[in-house]
């Protein structure tokens, strides 16, 4: 199967810093993309829509100038969360969507496991 | 979005088969069912799509209702590397792609 990407796997920071997290694509291309937040104990929540080449765009309720996205290329978007907080700690995680057919499949990458501290 | 249910939970004995109910009685006709599972710590893993026909594939077999209110995930031989919340979703995206979580259902496998 297509294969994502993430980097780091794992990050710890202190309270205001920003993190930059990256979700590459390796064996295709990925107009789209996104990216979700997922807490402990609970499923996955569409935080925005990466779109290689224009703004992405963010789901109700998420802040877009704390959570910068930037899709780069076609096999690259990265999250940024700026002036981290605690409560930002989280399990992030992209997909990108590979075309096969008639049909779209989203392959999802391993996670990105932010603590702020 | 169209919505799905799907039990909390479910056990399965190793070896056995496992049918993983799933409803979606507002589904609209261009709505494609998706199945992911996500294992601790883990990033979703793609398991089976359909639209209308049964699909196979090698980790499952999805029957769909005739209606298409409903659908079935089944996984022939549960092993213990199955356990993992499964996710039944509607891509009702309009094309954008946008698969909207729900709650799943936490699979447990006994040995």
């Amino acid at each position: 199967g297509a294969v994502v990407s993430q980097h780091p796997s794992r990050v710890i920071c202190k309270s205001g810093t920003s993190v930059k997290i990256e979700c590459r694509s390796l064996d295709f291309q990925a107009t789209t993309m996104f990216w979700y937040r997922q807490f402990p104990k609970q499923s996955l929540m569409l935080m925005a829509t990466s779109n290689e080449g224009s703004k992405a765009t963010y789901e109700q309720g998420v802040e877009k100038d704390k959570f910068l996205i930037n899709h780069a290329s076609l096999t690259l978007s990265t999250l940024t969360v700026t002036s981290a907080h605690p409560e930002d700690s989280s399990f992030y995680i992209c997909s990108a969507i590979r075309l096969a057919g008639n049909t779209d499949t989203q392959y999802f990458g391993p996670g990105t496991r932010l603590t702020v501290l | 979005d169209a919505k799905t249910t799907q039990p909390n939970s479910m056990e399965s004995n190793e070896e056995e088969p496992v049918h993983l109910p799933c409803n979606h009685s507002t589904i609209s006709g261009t709505d494609y069912i998706h199945w992911y599972r996500q294992l601790p710590s883990q990033g979703p893993e793609y398991v089976i799509h359909g639209l209308t026909s049964n699909v196979n594939n090698r980790m499952a077999s999805l029957a769909i209702a005739e209606d298409r209110k409903s659908s079935t995930l089944i996984l022939h031989r549960a092993t213990l590397r199955d356990a993992a919340v499964y996710y039944c979703i509607l891509d009702g995206s309009g094309n954008t792609g946008k698969l909207i979580f729900g709650q799943g259902t936490t699979l447990q496998v006994k040995p």
